[in-house]
């Protein structure tokens, strides 16, 4: 069983839609990641909360402690989002992944 | 700034070669880790450093060594490669309770 687990694993949408990821983790947290894998196989952080929501650009995060549950969402999504969205879950120094969620937005 | 800096990029080894992964941060960031990537994978942490000269292990450390004598270097050793060692490996550093910074990752294969 995996700490973090993501859905969907595969999305795909048109250009312009607005995108939800999900994450659930069964750890107790000290912060949850987002990170963005490009196709080419480099990898960005996008955000660190631990509560709350957080906004940059067209991404906002979201975090709900309680439920162990945050959001990724994509608000006028473009084909230049196209890439595997990362959850981690960060318990004092672990860190522990999903497997990501492959978006493709189509032009 | 450059940022996290990892050579090489891509190494084939033989089974039972060693190696050592370079990893180098310019930005002064006491917290360093490494991952590996397995195809259809998640992310898994080896190895991570919260300090010059303090490691400790991750998730998947076995196979693996580190070291980390300043704060700019964190080499990741592999001793007697295996095929289940073949992966994408990733170097991250941090400062605080803040993001991390990734290299662009070495894909090695053992074969």
């Amino acid at each position: 069983k995996n700490e973090v687990e993501q859905s969907p694993q595969n999305l795909t949408a048109q250009e312009g839609e607005f995108i939800t990821i999900n994450c659930s983790y069964s750890v107790g947290i000290s912060a949850l990641h987002w990170l963005q894998q490009h196709p080419g196989g480099g990898i960005v952080s996008l955000f660190m909360l631990s509560s709350g929501k957080k906004k940059h650009g067209r991404l906002i995060a979201t975090i709900n402690i309680q439920e162990k549950h945050s959001s990724l969402h994509i608000t006028a999504s473009h084909p230049r989002d196209s890439a595997v969205y990362i959850c981690a879950a960060t318990t004092g120094n672990q860190f522990y992944f999903g497997t990501g969620t492959s978006l493709t937005v189509i032009p | 700034n450059a940022g996290v800096t990892q050579t090489p990029k891509f190494r084939i080894l033989k089974i039972g070669q060693s190696m050592t992964l370079q990893c180098a941060q310019d930005m002064n960031h006491n917290y360093m880790y490494w991952y590996r990537q397995d195809p259809g994978m998640g992310l898994k942490l080896i190895y991570y450093s919260v300090g010059a000269g303090i490691t400790d292990k991750g998730e998947v450390p076995n196979g693996y060594n580190v070291s980390r004598s300043t704060t700019e270097y964190f080499p990741l050793r592999l001793e007697l490669a295996a095929p289940s060692q073949t992966s994408v490996y990733f170097c991250a550093s941090r400062a605080g309770e803040n993001i991390q910074y990734f290299g662009a990752g070495t894909r090695l294969s053992v074969l």
